[in-house]
């Protein structure tokens, strides 16, 4: 579902260590699912995305797991860098329900120097 | 490819006024366009879904009459925020999906949003 609030999470990590973003989705019918990055002033940018029939995508330095059993999914990032400062959205979709995106609360993430 | 260009980037006009956005697929045809509204350090909200050729399809809450969309081409679809006023301010991001990137679920492309500022 959707969890707006005022606070975005914050992660915090080291240049060149492995960030993970976690999201949590409601909808047990939705059958897809895409980590979105926005940098300040933009529209999110596609990261990766993955279909219900699988429980793991790599794409280059990033990882997106599902579990669907718990309705969970996560972002992995290997050897963060200080531009992949942002926040993370992760959005789920339910094709027979018209494309339409549902996203999460958003995480912000902030890689230390 | 797969690109979507928003316009203008930032609006700041007076209560009252009526601001028009355009969204633009440039390298292909959408006859779906989504239009969101994002407050600072908050989640993208779906607004409406636009359709090329016929009526807009709205989320609940959101007021047809004040936000008005127009999908008038495959590669167009405006919104009009009528009347606005300060509570209107926010950041309003368009998106699309590009069918011809094959059948199935395919991800939704964002514009750079528009800065709405009313005061």
């Amino acid at each position: 579902g959707e969890n707006v609030g005022l606070h975005l999470p914050t992660l915090s990590v080291q240049e060149g260590d492995n960030s993970i973003i976690n999201c949590a989705y409601s909808n047990s019918a939705s059958d897809y699912f895409i980590w979105y990055k926005q940098e300040s002033g933009k529209g999110p940018q596609f990261i990766i995305d993955i279909r219900s029939n699988m429980d793991k995508r790599q794409g280059q330095r990033v990882t997106v797991l599902l579990n669907k059993t718990v309705k969970h999914l996560s972002l992995q990032i290997a050897a963060t860098q200080p531009g992949d400062s942002a926040v993370y959205f992760c959005a789920e979709n339910n094709w027979g329900g018209g494309n339409k995106l549902t996203f999460g609360t958003g995480t912000q993430l902030k890689v230390e120097l | 490819g797969a690109v979507v260009s928003q316009h203008p980037s930032r609006v700041i006009c007076k209560s009252g006024t009526s601001v028009k956005i355009e969204c633009r697929s440039l390298d292909f045809q959408a006859t779906t366009m989504f239009w969101y509204r994002q407050f600072p350090k908050q989640s993208l909200m779906l607004m409406a879904t636009s359709n090329e050729g016929s009526k807009a399809t709205y989320e609940q809450g959101v007021e047809k009459d004040k936000f008005l969309i127009n999908h008038a081409s495959l590669t167009l679809s405006t919104l009009t925020v009528t009347s606005a006023h300060p509570e209107d301010s926010s950041f309003y991001i368009c998106s699309a999906f590009d069918p011809g990137q094959g059948a199935g679920n395919q991800p939704q492309h964002f514009g750079d949003g528009t800065r709405l500022s009313i005061l």
